[in-house]
């Protein structure tokens, strides 16, 4: 069974500041798809970034960059210059590639100070 | 579009009661889950869709029933609610299986007495 580890139950840092958030999964698949989702207080879940396995380039969007090792099975988050409206818990998750089902871990709740 | 819909999305029941969760997507997605959010475990998958008519377990299947009559409705029924069974549900659906971005519903807290 795939599992997803979030060490980081909480953290916290300035405005401005780069934050990393972590993330470990273990699986015997080679092929699949990895993802962190936000959820702001308003409880909406929302897509940040998405790398797929078979992609040794790591995804960038905008503030957000990852960093997967997949030999390590890691893939974690870097918001630069974070912002006040990132707060909020976020979920790393993965998906077996050709099933319709995300495994998510615990979560970790950032909070972003002014 | 409005995207995946889900009333209610506050509800309070006594124990033993049932009840359905409603939800919608109006995107033309074949694929449809529900997930439950607990504190401190993230989201578990419920059941799931891959069209019309097929459904499927997840990891936490036991005390919900779920069926899919159309492409855009995923109702999940909670047929004698128990305490165990207050959480948040959320609805999701997507275009493939092919690791493409899951489009989730804003939520239903659900407070079973």
């Amino acid at each position: 069974a795939q599992t997803v580890t979030q060490s980081q139950p909480e953290m916290s840092v300035q405005e401005a500041e780069t934050v990393t958030l972590s993330c470990t999964y273990d699986t015997s698949e080679s092929n699949y798809y990895l993802f962190w989702y936000k959820q702001p207080p308003s409880r909406q879940m929302i897509l940040v970034i998405r790398q797929e396995a078979y992609k040794q380039q790591n995804a960038t969007e905008n503030r957000f960059s990852v960093n997967f090792q997949k030999a390590a099975k890691s893939f974690s988050l870097k918001i630069s210059d974070s912002q006040l409206g990132d707060t909020a818990m976020y979920f790393c998750a993965f998906a077996p590639e050709g099933a319709q089902k995300l495994v998510f871990g615990q979560g970790t709740r950032l909070t972003i100070n002014p | 579009n409005a995207g995946v819909t889900q009333t209610p999305k506050f509800q309070v029941l006594k124990t033993g009661q049932s009840m359905t969760l409603q939800c919608a997507q109006d995107m033309n997605h074949e694929y449809m889950s529900w997930y439950r959010q607990d504190p401190g475990m993230g989201l578990r998958l419920i059941h799931y869709s891959v069209g019309a008519g097929i459904t499927d377990q997840g990891e936490v299947p036991n005390g919900y029933n779920v069926s899919r009559s159309t492409t855009e409705d995923f109702p999940l029924r909670l047929l004698s609610a128990a305490p165990s069974q207050t959480s948040v549900y959320f609805c999701a659906s997507s275009y493939s299986l092919s690791g493409r971005e899951q489009f989730f519903g804003p939520g239903t807290r659900l407070t079973v007495l």
